[in-house]
C-alpha cells in the first residue's frame, strides 16, 4: 500500500523549534520528489518546500524561507521539515506530498502545529 | 491573496453540471500544468486531475479538466452527494524561483 505518515506535530511557543518527519512506503521512495504543504485551520492549502531526489535541489515559500530546512534520508524512506523561529501564522496542519506529473498524487493524513504562547 | 484565483462556492443539485474556474497568468497556468484536487471534510488532498485534463485511476469519469491560455476549469457531470468537498486548482509558477501555487479553493454543496 502507497502511503506517507506525517510525525513532529505538536505545541509550540513563538521563536521555538520543531522538526516533522514524513515516513513513505509502498514506492520508490529515493526515485520520489517530495514536498511539504500546508493548511491553517480554515485556509486553504499553502505549498512550503520541495527535495529532488538528491537533495541537490530545494525550494521555499517565501514564508518560510530562512527559517524552515527541508531534508530527506533515502535509506530511510523519509523526507523531515526542520521549522525555526516559529510563529503564530505558521499554525497548520501540515502535509508532506509526493510529485508526480507536476502535481501532488500521494499526501499523508497530516501533523498538526500549534504555535502559541 | 491567492495568485490563483477560484470562485469561493459552486451548488447544484444531484445530477447537474457545477463547472469551476481557475485564473492565472502566463507564469503559472500559462506555462505550466494545472492539477487539481479534492479534500472531503477533514481530510487530506486528493488528487483529481492532473496535467491539465487526465483523471488517475478511480476517478469517476464524471470529472473532467480543461485548460485554456491562463486559465483551467473542473467541470463535475452529474453531481453526487459525495462530491460535497472542497476543490483546489494548483500550477508551478515560473515567475520565482521554484514556487508551487494554489487557488483559494471552491467549496461544492450539494442542493
Amino acid at each position: 500500500e502507497v502511503r506517507l505518515v506525517e510525525s513532529g506535530g505538536g505545541f509550540v511557543q513563538p521563536g521555538g523549534s520543531l522538526k516533522l518527519s514524513c515516513a513513505a512506503s509502498g514506492f520508490t521512495f529515493s526515485t520520489s520528489y517530495m514536498n511539504w504543504v500546508r493548511q491553517a485551520p480554515g485556509e486553504g492549502l499553502e505549498w512550503v518546500s520541495y527535495i529532488s531526489r538528491s537533495s541537490s535541489t530545494l525550494y521555499y515559500a517565501e514564508s518560510v524561507k530562512g527559517r524552515f530546512t527541508v531534508s530527506r534520508d533515502n535509506a530511510k524512506n523519509s523526507v523531515f521539515l526542520q521549522m525555526n523561529s516559529l510563529r503564530a501564522d505558521d499554525t497548520a496542519v501540515y502535509y508532506c506530498a509526493r510529485l508526480e506529473y507536476d502535481g501532488f498524487d500521494i499526501w499523508g493524513q497530516g501533523t498538526m502545529v500549534t504555535v502559541s504562547p | 491573496q491567492s495568485v490563483l484565483a477560484q470562485p469561493p462556492s459552486a451548488s447544484g443539485t444531484p445530477g447537474q453540471r457545477v463547472t469551476i474556474s481557475c485564473s492565472g497568468s502566463s507564469s503559472n497556468i500559462g506555462s505550466n500544468t494545472v492539477t487539481w484536487y479534492r479534500q472531503l471534510p477533514g481530510t487530506a488532498p486528493k488528487l483529481l486531475i492532473y496535467d491539465n485534463n487526465q483523471r488517475p485511476s478511480g476517478v469517476p469519469d464524471r470529472f473532467s479538466g480543461s485548460k485554456s491560455g491562463t486559465s483551467a476549469s473542473l467541470v463535475i457531470s452529474g453531481l453526487q452527494s459525495e462530491d460535497e468537498a472542497d476543490y483546489y486548482c494548483g500550477a508551478w509558477d515560473d515567475s520565482l524561483n521554484g514556487l508551487y501555487v494554489f487557488g483559494a479553493g471552491t467549496r461544492v454543496t450539494v442542493l
